[in-house]
């Protein structure tokens, strides 16, 4: 079956302008996140949806992030006046969600975002 | 969050059992014990995961101490699409964000 889609799968932008990164979760995944990852570093929490309920926006680095997540299903990661350090690859992972322990997130192949 | 401790790398050749070893001296009575990797290029993909018991599946075991303070990831036959940065995570079993907190991982190199 279809994974995690993730579009576009790079980007390179100028400094200060703004991006939208896409994510198309598996369906019947109620819960969404969204990574990012530099060069060299680990994976680092950003967003977090789980069906209805108000998204957990706590690893967000700045008000220049921000996401939405339409009907459930696709979300959109919007980094506005993109500064250098946001250079990185961008995850998107679903997985089926609230009251499921333990169920695995399914990772899309990432957005790979350079800014110039 | 508990934290959890892998050595930077290892080597293995191929067709031969790999063991990765996790320590989580710190894990309480609720985390589960998960393994991610991630191929070059690739987002990270869900290898296995444990509470208390050994745990099998057709990617790889999971041997898990019987104090529960480290845990060890085995592949039987190494093959080169394995080399990977493998990722140990404890992950709390409740209803809220389920978020992974990936450390630095074991980057394995498999040898022809």
């Amino acid at each position: 079956g279809a994974g995690v889609s993730q579009s576009p799968s790079n980007k390179v932008t100028e400094k200060g302008k703004d991006v939208e990164l896409r994510c198309d979760p598996i369906s019947g995944h109620t819960a969404l996140y969204w990574y990012r990852q530099s060069l060299g570093q680990g994976l680092e929490f950003l967003i977090y949806f789980q069906g209805n309920s108000a998204p957990d926006k706590s690893g967000l680095p700045s008000d220049r992030f921000s996401a939405e997540r339409t009907g459930g299903s696709v979300s959109t990661l919007t980094i506005q006046r993109t500064q250098q350090e946001d250079s990185a690859v961008y995850l998107c992972a679903s997985s089926l969600g609230r009251g499921l322990s333990n169920q695995p997130q399914h990772f899309g192949d990432g957005t790979r975002l350079s800014i110039l | 969050d508990a934290k959890t401790t892998q050595p930077n790398s290892m080597e293995s050749n191929e067709e031969e059992p790999v063991h990765l070893p996790c320590n989580h001296s710190t894990i309480s009575g609720t985390d589960y014990i998960h393994w991610y990797r991630q191929l070059p290029s690739q987002g990270p993909e869900y290898v296995i995961h444990g509470l208390t018991s050994n745990v099998n599946n057709r990617m790889a075991s999971l041997a898990i101490a019987e104090d529960r303070k480290s845990s060890t990831l085995i592949l039987h036959r190494a093959t080169l699409r394995d080399a990977a940065v493998y990722y140990c995570i404890l992950r709390i079993s409740n209803f809220g964000n389920e978020k992974l907190t990936f450390g630095t991982g074991t980057r394995l190199t498999i040898i022809p």
